[in-house]
């Protein structure tokens, strides 16, 4: 089984829908990322969390909100989508302590999602 | 700001060949230094990273060097196989707290 899961796995949505991205880990990490995949622009943060009463910003979180139900979930919603959020949606984790800043990231396998 | 700039793809190379991938990076500070690779319908995987200046990191063939005088982190393998095929991403840690920042991706093509 893998250790970082993603549901689902493809998802076509329309303009203006609410939809929900679901992560789960089995690797015992506290700190989870969201980011999303575009083609020439490689992956860019949307939100991280260091563990279940921690949530931050990344880089691109706009139009995007989070939820750390508990140390294994870490779901991804988008309120209202809108086309120019098609993308590939990667789930990670990594096991880091304090400000360490070379750890290892853990990828689930990726959501595509296509807003229409 | 902090960012990494790879080589456009695709990079098209027989079994065999040499390869080499540039990466340069801007970044305040000495950050660690990361390689990562996708394989066709699969998440991203590290491949290799360094941590400070001069370190080599390596593994399955491929090298880098961190070299800060130049800020480049190139990925370099002496003989290229078809699984090899994936797209290969440079990334730094910004700011603490493992935050990556990645470059565009690069995508590889190896022929029998």
């Amino acid at each position: 089984d893998a250790d970082v899961t993603q549901t689902p796995r493809n998802r076509i949505t329309k303009t203006g829908k609410r939809i929900m991205l679901e992560c789960s880990q089995t690797k015992g990490h506290d700190r989870m990322y969201w980011y999303r995949q575009d083609p020439g622009l490689g992956l860019r943060l949307i939100y991280y969390s260091f563990d279940v009463k921690d949530i931050n910003k990344g880089e691109i979180s706009d139009g995007y909100s989070v939820s750390r139900q508990a140390q294994a979930k870490f779901s991804l919603s988008l309120e209202s989508a809108i086309p120019n959020q098609t993308a590939l949606y990667f789930c990670a984790t990594s096991g880091g302590q304090g400000t360490s800043t070379n750890e290892k990231l853990f990828f689930g396998s990726g959501t595509q999602l296509s807003v229409l | 700001g902090n960012s990494v700039t790879q080589m456009e793809g695709p990079v098209t190379l027989s079994e065999e060949a040499f390869l080499t991938i540039n990466c340069t990076y801007t970044a305040t500070g000495y950050p660690s230094l990361f390689w990562y690779v996708q394989y066709p319908g699969e998440g991203l995987q590290l491949l290799l990273k360094a941590t400070k200046a001069d370190d080599k990191g390596s593994n399955k063939g491929f090298e880098a060097t961190y070299r800060k005088e130049t800020t480049s982190f190139h990925l370099e393998k002496g003989s290229v196989q078809v699984s090899d095929s994936a797209v290969y991403f440079c990334a730094l840690s910004s700011g603490g707290y493992n935050k990556l920042i990645f470059g565009a991706g690069t995508r590889l093509a190896v022929h029998p």
